[in-house]
């Protein structure tokens, strides 16, 4: 069975910086794109980022470029997320999905920005 | 500000059928495969519709895609209150070079 679990998320002040991870199972990690996803509060989702099989392929939205960094660690199936220079507009829960055109979806990991 | 484009909202009774549209343009739809996400209430995302018209395994053949040119729809027939939920159309953009999501509609039964 497929299995994402999202961790790091937590409160953190304007201007500071988080890393997410997110641990894979059930699959054979090192064979798929992985992908992060957003939605605020109430709102939509939007696509963060992705990264491919090896890691010598990476996307990311236009708007966060710069900010935030998608990775991975194949020897132990984990994909990262670090963001920086967090803003109010950063708050929501993040997803981490299998696939490049996501099929698996973990249950996400809250950040809040706020002081 | 999404690039595909889907009714906020739909409404139809149970066991009646409803569908959902998502219009994009060539740099997506026309070019690439569409998937159909549902998100209930307080849950994460999951997917419904993959390639236009594939159904996953384990997911109701009364969830339908198809699609048209730069635009693509899911039909969801008889309509139970446990598909009452956000449905998101969504495609990779070569424009964008990034994939994008349509802006979502919420379903009542």
């Amino acid at each position: 069975e497929v299995q994402l679990l999202e961790s790091g998320g937590r409160l953190v002040q304007p201007g500071g910086s988080l890393r997410l991870s997110c641990a894979a199972s059930g699959f054979i990690f090192s064979e798929y794109w992985m992908t992060w996803v957003r939605q605020a509060p109430g709102k939509g989702l939007e696509w963060v980022a992705n990264i491919k099989e090896d890691g010598s392929v990476k996307f990311s939205v236009d708007s966060l470029k710069g900010r935030f960094i998608i990775s991975r660690d194949n020897a132990n199936s984990i994909v990262f997320l670090e963001m920086d220079r967090l803003t109010g507009e950063d708050t929501g829960m993040y997803y981490c999905a299998r696939g490049s055109d996501p099929d698996h979806w973990g249950q996400g990991t809250l950040v809040t920005v706020s002081s | 500000q999404s690039v595909l484009t889907q009714p906020p909202s739909v409404s139809e009774a149970p066991g009646h059928g409803v569908t959902i549209s998502c219009s994009g343009s060539g740099s997506n739809i026309g070019n690439h495969g569409v998937n159909w996400y549902q998100q209930l209430p307080g849950e994460a995302p999951k997917l419904l519709i993959y390639y236009d018209t594939l159904l996953p395994s384990g997911v109701s053949d009364r969830f339908s895609g198809s699609k048209s040119g730069t635009s693509a729809s899911l039909a969801i027939s008889g309509l139970q209150s446990e598909d009452e939920a956000d449905y998101y159309c969504a495609a990779w953009d070569d424009g964008l070079n990034g994939y994008v999501f349509g802006t979502g509609t919420k379903v009542t039964v």
